[in-house]
């Protein structure tokens, strides 16, 4: 069974800290997202990777950075997090970058930042 | 401006009856994929539609893409209260960069089936 997961499923931080957020994906896709989802604004792309060590911006990546040293992992961080960045955040990956190709979402992580 | 517009924004009705939701933009998209997101959970592909008219069914789900690929929409038939969730469409606009580049999304319709 494929699988993204999402090393947390709940987390609450405070302003100003360093927050990980992690995503593995076991399917040797080539191309990683992360997303926010906020009600009434739907799903952001912030980030994205089509390779490893590489990254793009996606719509929104003010106060984010990404890092991708392996194939399967996929982290976003919020270099000092503020409370702007409370939100779900969803980590996808697909198969090749394709238009069409499926993205397979995680769970999400529901981020507090008090 | 929103590249992809849902409606309705929410949408309760009850067991047994039928619904419509649409997608609507004013740009060609390549394909449009739908996703349902139940609670809790990230988004799961329903489907791909990428030929401008076509109609895809999926049990009492039928989808259809425009015949100029702006638009699609989702039909449901009978109703059950399994189909609650989040429906979302979402695409790649034609001369983007491909599906590399990441979807966009329409902010979704809210579907809630009650018994």
């Amino acid at each position: 069974d494929v699988k993204v997961t999402q090393s947390s499923r709940y987390l609450v931080k405070r302003t100003g800290e360093k927050v990980f957020l992690e995503c593995v994906q076991d399917m040797d896709h080539e191309n990683m997202f992360w997303y926010r989802q906020d009600p009434g604004l739907g799903l952001r792309l912030i980030y994205f990777s089509y390779d490893v060590k590489m990254k793009e911006k996606g719509d929104i990546p003010e106060g984010y950075s990404v890092s991708r040293e392996k194939k399967e992992r996929f982290s976003l961080i919020l270099e000092s997090a503020s409370t702007n960045q409370t939100s779900m955040y969803l980590c996808a990956s697909s198969l090749s970058g394709r238009a069409g190709d499926e993205q397979f979402f995680g769970p999400g992580t529901r981020l507090t930042v008090l | 401006t929103q590249l992809l517009e849902q409606s309705p924004q929410f949408l309760s009705i009850q067991e047994g009856e039928n619904l419509t939701v649409y997608c609507n933009s004013s740009s060609v998209f390549s394909s449009l994929q739908w996703y349902r997101q139940e609670p809790g959970e990230g988004p799961v592909l329903l489907v791909t539609v990428v030929t401008g008219g076509e109609v895809k069914k999926l049990k009492r789900l039928t989808f259809q893409f425009g015949d100029a690929r702006k638009d699609s929409s989702l039909h449901i038939t009978a109703a059950q209260p399994g189909d609650t969730g989040l429906y979302l469409c979402a695409g790649v606009p034609r001369g983007s960069g491909g599906g590399a580049d990441g979807l966009t999304f329409g902010k979704g319709t809210h579907l809630i089936i009650q018994p």
